[in-house]
């Protein structure tokens, strides 16, 4: 069974572009989740999207975006690219669409390096 | 506002050693989540514990979860060096799969 791919796995933008990142869960996983990484903030949730909706956004500013397809291939976008926006970018795959699920398990792809100059 | 706290921050033990590594949180949460991220690499699952009491036991590690103390622990038992990693522990809020991270863990094992 093939894992969570991620891609490009690494992207270097200069400051004020803009980015999209591609997440393509396990199959038959309809959630998707973000996280951003980084050394001075930790790993902090962007956003979740289940069945093609945005179920949860943590607290990011509008800049962060995303998006789930009905395939269920997930890709986020962050515009006018600031030198913090600089970190590894995750997402994760589940099973899990809410209550009476039985399975919880959260996969994480490889990650998206993203450097900004 | 949900907070999880890891201690230590930073482990450095010989190899044969036992240690554990604590996470406590602040809201009640029915599951919580340990995991295993080597330098540069993602995140990969060690354990999911989903009641309180639950124990799970994978090689030299051990994962409980105590719901009520608010309180998961990492037991390492006789570590080796190829358990040098950073760990942590997530705990979900009540809607979906959002996660909220410890600061992690990094274990050194020396030889």
């Amino acid at each position: 069974k093939a894992g969570v791919t991620q891609t490009p796995r690494y992207l270097i933008k200069t400051r004020g572009q803009q980015v999209t990142l591609s997440c393509s869960p396990i199959s038959g996983h309809r959630s998707v989740s973000w996280y951003q990484q980084t050394p001075g903030q930790g790993l902090q949730f962007l956003f979740e999207y289940f069945s093609e909706t945005q179920r949860n956004k943590g607290n990011f500013p509008g800049r962060f975006s995303g998006r789930q397809f009905s395939n269920s291939r997930s890709e986020m976008n962050v515009s006018t690219l600031e030198l913090g926006d600089s970190a590894l970018y995750l997402c994760a795959s589940s099973l899990w669409g809410g209550r009476g699920s039985t399975s919880y398990e959260q996969y994480f792809g490889p990650g998206t390096r993203l450097t900004v100059t | 506002e949900l907070k999880v706290e890891q201690n230590p921050l930073f482990l450095s033990m010989q190899e044969g050693k036992n240690y554990t590594i604590y996470c406590n949180y602040s809201t009640t949460s029915d599951r919580l989540y340990w995991y295993r991220q080597d330098p540069g690499k993602s995140l990969e699952s060690l354990f999911v514990l989903l009641s309180n009491g639950a124990v799970k036991q994978e090689g030299r590690l051990m994962a409980s979860l105590d719901t009520k103390a608010r309180l998961s622990t990492l037991h390492i038992t006789a570590a080796v060096h190829d358990l040098s990693a950073t760990y942590f522990c997530a705990v979900p809020h009540n809607a979906g799969n959002m996660l909220t991270f410890g600061g992690g863990t990094r274990l050194m094992v020396k030889p």
